[in-house]
This record gives C-alpha cells, structure tokens and sequence, in this order.
C-alpha cells in the first residue's frame, strides 16, 4: 500500500499570506495526486488533480506542484473560506489502491 | 448541477447488515464511475470501492479491508448507488459519502453530505 505523508499537520497563518503545504508519498505515484479540502460538517471538496491541474470553480490562489514522491500544495493569499482541514490522495496503480493523507489543518495565527 | 444524496445510515449492532443509498441527479449516471468513502469520527478519509458504468462492463474493485463484506451496486433506472455493508464492526462506524470519479483518474470531483453509520451494542 502506498502511504502519504502530510506534514505539517497544523499550520497556523494569517489572512493574506501564503501557506505551503506538502504530501509524501512511499513510492512513486507519478504526478497521479489530488488534493481537497474539508471544513467542518461538510463533505471534503476537490481542488487539485493530476498534482497541478485546478478542478473546475477553484480559485487561482490554489496551485499544486509535483511529481514522483514529492507535492506541494500552494495558497497564495488565504482568504478566511480557506481555513480547513487539506488532504492529498494518490490514485496511482492498476487495480486501484486509493490512500489519503492524514491531513494538514490550516488555522488562523 | 451535480447532486448525490445518501440515505440508508443509522445504528446498527456489531455484526448487522445495512444497505446505503445515494440519489444522484444533475449529471448523466449511467456513464459514471462511482465510488464510496468514508470518514470516521475526527479521522481521515478511506476509500471503500468503486463501480464502473455499464457500459465499461459494470465491474467492481474494493479496498482490501472491506472486500468480501462490503458490495457496491448501481440502478441505472433509478439514478442510484447502492453499497451493501454485512459483517459490521464497530471500527466501521462513520460517515460515509457516495461521490464521482474523475475523468482522468480515481479521484473524486463531486461529493454527497454523506450518510452516518453508527455500530455499536
């Protein structure tokens, strides 16, 4: 089974600035990587698939990077809609073998 | 706009059996490949299995916890997605969410509110 590292798992930011978040995979997924997010009570939202391409209505301020083991989620300038729990997931693999991450809160400083 | 609206949880003893459903509308279903996740309480998110539209054959994969108890099923007639849960512990006590896949991968673009599944004595 493919395991994602998320880390950090709290990152405190302020409203305005940018957040960086990263997932680790234990092998290589190639760039085969979405990332959501979740805030409370709601069921999670798709941002990011493919590590890099927006799903559709995301913002700009969401942009995603990577590819083999390393990912990186980057907020540009967080708005207060954007703090929430963030996951990765990988969909690499023939018959699939989906994992999430464990998450990244990001809160308010 | 794309709906999935899940129904069938509740509480259930350890062992029991339960039949979740999810109404999908706003979209063309039977060319979708559907999946289920869930959450537990304060936890992360799993994925369970996924069913392919019948015109891709209509087949199955699960997850390897689940295979065997747990069976994904789809009525193109109705818009509707079934997961069947046997054998249920209390360790599968969530929420659990229908959702679409992607047309470029096995991830999921649409989401419903999902439905809770409590095992308990």
């Amino acid at each position: 089974e493919i395991l994602l590292t998320q880390f950090p798992a709290t990152l405190s930011v302020s409203p305005g600035e940018r957040a960086t978040l990263s997932c680790r995979a234990s092998q290589s997924i190639s760039r085969n990587l979405a990332w959501y997010h979740q805030k409370p009570g709601q069921p999670p939202r798709l941002l990011i698939y493919g590590a890099s391409t927006r799903a559709t209505g995301v913002p700009v301020r969401f942009s995603g990077s990577g590819s083999g083991t390393e990912f990186t989620l980057t907020i540009s300038s967080l708005q207060s809609e954007d703090f929430a729990v963030y996951f990765c997931q990988q969909y690499n693999g023939w018959p699939p073998s989906i994992t999430f991450g464990g998450g990244t809160k990001v809160e308010i400083k | 706009e794309v709906q999935l609206v899940e129904s069938g949880g509740g509480l259930v003893k350890p062992g029991g059996s339960l039949r979740l459903s999810c109404a999908a509308s706003g979209f063309t279903f039977k060319n979708a490949w559907m999946s289920w996740v869930r959450q537990a309480p304060g936890k992360g998110l799993e994925w369970l299995g996924r069913i392919k539209s019948r015109s891709d054959g209509g087949t199955t994969d699960y997850a390897a916890p689940v295979k065997g108890r747990f069976t994904i099923s789809r009525d193109d007639s109705k818009n509707t997605l079934h997961l069947q849960l046997n054998g249920l512990h209390t360790n599968d006590t969530a929420v659990y969410y229908c959702t679409t896949e992607g047309v470029r991968g096995v991830y999921f673009d649409h989401w419903g509110q999902g439905t809770l599944v409590t095992v308990s004595s």
